[in-house]
């Protein structure tokens, strides 16, 4: 494909359920990174996976959320037991390397009842 | 704390109007700077970048920065904007050391031009 693509665009959720939203990046793009998009809290860092290391997670709010990627492509976001403060929009991007362009899609908008 | 900062979090201006919109970062050491800009219901796109070079950048839709190593900044400008300027901007940096890969972002500016 042509950018990177994420899904589903809209997710509404109860407190509590779990949630997993996907990535799919720019085919050849060794970084893939995770953001979340907030009112309050503007952009922030989560997650990256930079090729076969070892993910940099220090951006992750909470142990309810994970993130995994397979196969060096897809990635997920996993978010156990939501709560209210998790709704957001939650951002991918990728990139040919960790000091190169990040190319975003166009996010999925977490809502938690 | 090391951060972004970019001046103005909402400005308005008429069509035909000059923009500077300003960024400074407090990184010590070599950075990636980078402007995002997100028009409604869109998503991120980026307007320009530096890494190295040239300070004066030019980017797309007739936007350009220059870095400034001595302030730290990396102020954004447009000479003469339209009414589909209208958007949201976004600072951002990658320190190249200890951060990799980490886009740092501003809190970002709200333009709105008037026809």
């Amino acid at each position: 494909g042509a950018g990177v693509s994420q899904s589903p665009s809209n997710k509404v959720t109860e407190k509590g359920k779990d949630v997993e939203l996907r990535c799919d990046p720019i085919s050849g793009h060794t970084a893939l990174y995770w953001y979340r998009q907030s009112l309050g809290q503007g952009l922030e860092f989560l997650i990256y996976f930079q090729g076969n290391s070892a993910p940099d997670k220090s951006g992750l709010p909470s142990d309810r959320f994970s993130a995994e990627r397979t196969g060096g492509s897809v990635s997920t976001l996993t978010i156990q037991r939501t709560q209210q403060e998790d709704s957001a929009v939650y951002l991918c991007a990728s990139s040919r390397s960790v000091l190169d362009t990040q190319y975003f899609g166009p996010g999925t908008r977490l809502t938690v009842l | 704390a090391q951060s972004v900062s970019q001046h103005n979090h909402h400005v308005i201006l008429s069509e035909a109007a000059s923009l500077e919109l300003g960024c400074n970062y407090s990184y010590g050491g070599t950075v990636n700077l980078f402007w995002y800009v997100q028009y409604p219901g869109q998503h991120l796109q980026l307007l320009l970048k530096y890494f190295s070079g040239d300070p004066l950048v030019k980017g797309i839709k007739g936007f350009e920065a220059e870095f400034i190593k001595s302030k730290f900044s990396f102020n954004l400008r447009k000479p003469s904007v339209q009414w589909s300027d209208t958007a949201e901007y976004f600072c951002a940096v990658i320190p190249r050391g200890g951060s990799w890969g980490k886009l740092q972002f501003g809190a970002g500016t709200q333009v709105v031009v008037t026809p």
